[in-house]
């Protein structure tokens, strides 16, 4: 069956680190990745997306993920992270893109000391 | 455009018991899935309907069902009620290309599931 392994179930960082979660997936074929965030009492929301192109990807408030096919992963980085980035960052797959189906990795908390 | 929406926020139920809980989508999108979130299981997806039709069902057992309106609205029923179904139940909308396929899933905020 198909699974996403986070590898960071708890980081703890002082602002201004730099920030690397990793996700690797376990599937041969095509897959459309995202990384989502939930903020403390907040929904899930999107940070970035991968589908096609350019492996490195952007996505909001700073955030960059690099897609690696031949390692199956979808690492999640930030140069410097901020006090309000403390939160929980999650990993999903999508196979094919043909179902509503995200197979979600078990999460990663990050806490930001300021 | 309006996010997801979802109903009620917040649920208090006993064993045995049944629910239904209901999902407003985005506007003009088809799909909706449906979530589950416990900590210790994580998100694990329970099911995704896509123009009134059931498409992927995730390995939950028949007392979770659904269904999808004309207009997209979505709506998720457990029967008989367990105490592990405590959890927060998230639904996702997202648009489609012209052959259905998924884009991205945007999600809304949840009901959080208590079963006494």
């Amino acid at each position: 069956a198909q699974s996403v392994s986070q590898h960071n179930h708890h980081v703890i960082l002082s602002e201004a680190a730099s920030l690397e979660l990793g996700c690797n997936y376990s599937y041969g074929g095509t897959v459309n990745l995202f990384w989502y965030v939930q903020y403390p009492g907040q929904h899930l929301q999107l940070l970035l997306k991968y589908f096609s192109g350019d492996p490195l990807v952007k996505g909001i408030k700073g955030f960059e993920a690099e897609f690696i096919k031949s390692k199956f992963s979808f690492n999640l980085r930030k140069p410097s992270v901020q006090w309000s980035d403390t939160a929980e960052y999650f990993c999903a797959v999508n196979i094919n893109g043909n179902t509503g189906k995200l197979i979600f990795g078990q999460g990663t908390t990050l806490q930001v000391k300021p | 455009k309006a996010g997801v929406t979802q109903t009620p926020r917040y649920l208090i139920k006993t064993r045995g018991q049944q629910v239904t809980l209901s999902c407003s989508p985005i506007s003009g999108h088809r799909s909706v899935s449906w979530y589950q979130q416990t900590p210790g299981q994580g998100l694990q997806f329970l099911f995704e309907y896509f123009s009134e039709t059931q498409r992927n069902k995730g390995n939950f057992p028949g007392r979770f069902s659904g269904r999808q309106f004309s207009n997209s609205r979505s709506e998720m029923n457990v029967s008989t009620l367990e105490l592990g179904d405590s959890a927060l139940y998230l639904c996702a909308s997202s648009p489609t290309s012209g052959q259905g396929r998924l884009k991205t899933q945007y999600f809304g905020p949840g009901t959080r599931l208590l079963v006494l």
